[in-house]
């Protein structure tokens, strides 16, 4: 049964500075993993996809890399913002469309 | 807009009296699933769907049935409702077997059972 983790539970970083989330999960045989993010009280927002096949995506300050054999997904933010603040969720997602979600880490960018 | 709405937002009730959440999609999707969120257990899916009149269980399906008779919609029903089923519950929608594209989520409905 895979299992999708990630470290830190929360972290809090000054205006600026670069953000770096971890995601780990135990099977490999994914077809893709997914970062989300999700603001208090509302739904999940796609941030990026990561095809099985493909070692990284970028959109704008985002930059997400996976790594199958060792079972590990990096979501870097470039030059963070107070609007970054929110939790990001890592999924990975296995035949028949389903998604593994990780615990999520609860981000605070101080002004 | 493409977009998944699920209805009621919020809402509180009490145990033992049946209810349905909505949920529904205007993006032609093959795939629906139901997912519900708690503090410390993250999200969990409930039920999934394939397509029409195809259905079955994720990793948390007691206490809840859905149906799937259009393709646009996917209701998730509490029979009998108790204190547990409180909860965060979120739909979700994407096409079937297509790897590259991403799942779209509803808003939310935050459920308390009294």
């Amino acid at each position: 049964k895979q299992e999708v983790t990630q470290i830190p539970a929360a972290l809090s970083v000054p205006e600026g500075e670069n953000l770096v989330l971890n995601c780990s999960f135990t099977d490999s045989a994914i077809y893709n993993l997914q970062w989300f993010r999700q603001d208090p009280g509302k739904g999940l927002t796609s941030l990026l996809l990561i095809q099985s096949s493909q070692r990284e995506q970028t959109s704008g300050r985002l930059n997400a890399s996976l790594d199958k054999s060792s079972g590990r997904s990096t979501l870097y933010i470039a030059a963070s913002q107070p609007g970054d603040s929110a939790t990001y969720l890592c999924a990975a997602e296995a035949a028949g469309n389903k998604l593994t979600f990780g615990g999520g880490t609860r981000v605070l960018v101080k002004p | 807009e493409a977009q998944v709405t699920q209805n009621p937002r919020y809402l509180i009730t009490v145990t033992g009296k049946k209810l349905t959440v909505t949920c529904s999609q205007n993006m032609n999707h093959e795939y629906m699933s139901w997912y519900r969120q708690d503090p410390g257990l993250g999200l969990r899916q409930i039920y999934y769907s394939m397509n029409v009149e195809v259905t079955d269980k994720g990793d948390v399906p007691e206490g809840y049935k859905v149906s799937r008779k259009e393709k646009r919609n996917f209701p998730l029903i509490l029979e009998s409702p108790s204190p547990n089923q409180t909860s965060l519950y979120f739909c979700a929608s994407s096409h079937a077997g297509l790897t590259g594209e991403t799942q779209y989520f509803g808003p939310g409905t935050r459920l308390l059972v009294l």
